[in-house]
């Protein structure tokens, strides 16, 4: 099956601080989403970025597809963006994908005030 | 509108007894998907329930069985459990059309067997 590794697996950051989450695929695919992990265990939207780059506030992701990776660019860090981040990434063989998503170990982030 | 609605959130339970978890889709959705999250494995897709069918399962025992009802209200049973069980079960909903679908997940409900 399709492998997602992401790095790096810890991440220690002053508040205000800029940060850069990567997450590489094995193989492609037409699904891919990242998501934080609050602290008491639900995974939130971030993006769904199967290609290209969107921005939502100090968050902004790119997907280069051609290359199998993503990358989650997090700018002005606060103590509230403490978490696990994961990549979850979907690959449809004929239909046969549904509802699969494959996850990355995740980084953890930790912001300190 | 309302998201994806897990209950329990907690519950506790000991080695050799079942355990059934509910999860409730948002409006409109018909995809429902469950993942186990443990400290070990990660996280691991158990199956998907589109229109009261499973369309897709994952690499887990018999133990693990779900159901979706006419309304995509979907719960998953556990039974005869094992400490290895423990676990967060998190569930997920979609449009569940052909192609890629972005899966929203629920708040989970929190395994711990005794």
């Amino acid at each position: 099956g399709i492998q997602v590794e992401q790095s790096p697996p810890d991440l220690i950051l002053q508040e205000g601080a800029n940060s850069t989450l990567r997450c590489n695929f094995s193989d492609s695919v037409n699904n891919l989403q990242w998501f934080h992990q609050n602290p008491w265990g639900q995974l939130i939207n971030l993006f769904y970025i199967p290609s290209g780059t969107k921005q939502n506030g100090r968050l902004s992701a790119t997907t280069v597809a051609t290359e199998r990776y993503s990358l989650l660019y997090i700018s002005s860090s606060q103590t509230t963006d403490s978490g696990v981040y994961f990549c979850a990434v979907e690959r449809n063989l004929g239909g046969t994908s549904y509802g699969k998503l494959t996850f990355g170990q995740g980084t953890i982030l930790t912001v300190h005030p | 509108k309302a998201g994806v609605t897990q209950t329990p959130r907690y519950l506790i339970k000991t080695r050799g007894q079942q355990v059934t978890l509910s999860c409730s889709p948002i409006s409109g959705h018909r995809s429902v998907s469950w993942y186990q999250q443990t400290p070990g494995q990660g996280l691991q897709f158990l199956f998907e329930y589109f229109s009261e069918t499973q369309r897709n399962k994952g690499n887990f025992p018999g133990r693990f069985s779900g159901r979706q009802f006419s309304n995509s209200r979907s719960e998953m049973n556990v039974s005869t459990l094992e400490l290895g069980d423990s676990a967060l079960y998190l569930c997920a909903s979609s449009l569940g059309g052909s192609g890629a679908n972005v899966l929203t997940f629920g708040a989970g409900s929190r395994l711990t067997v005794l």
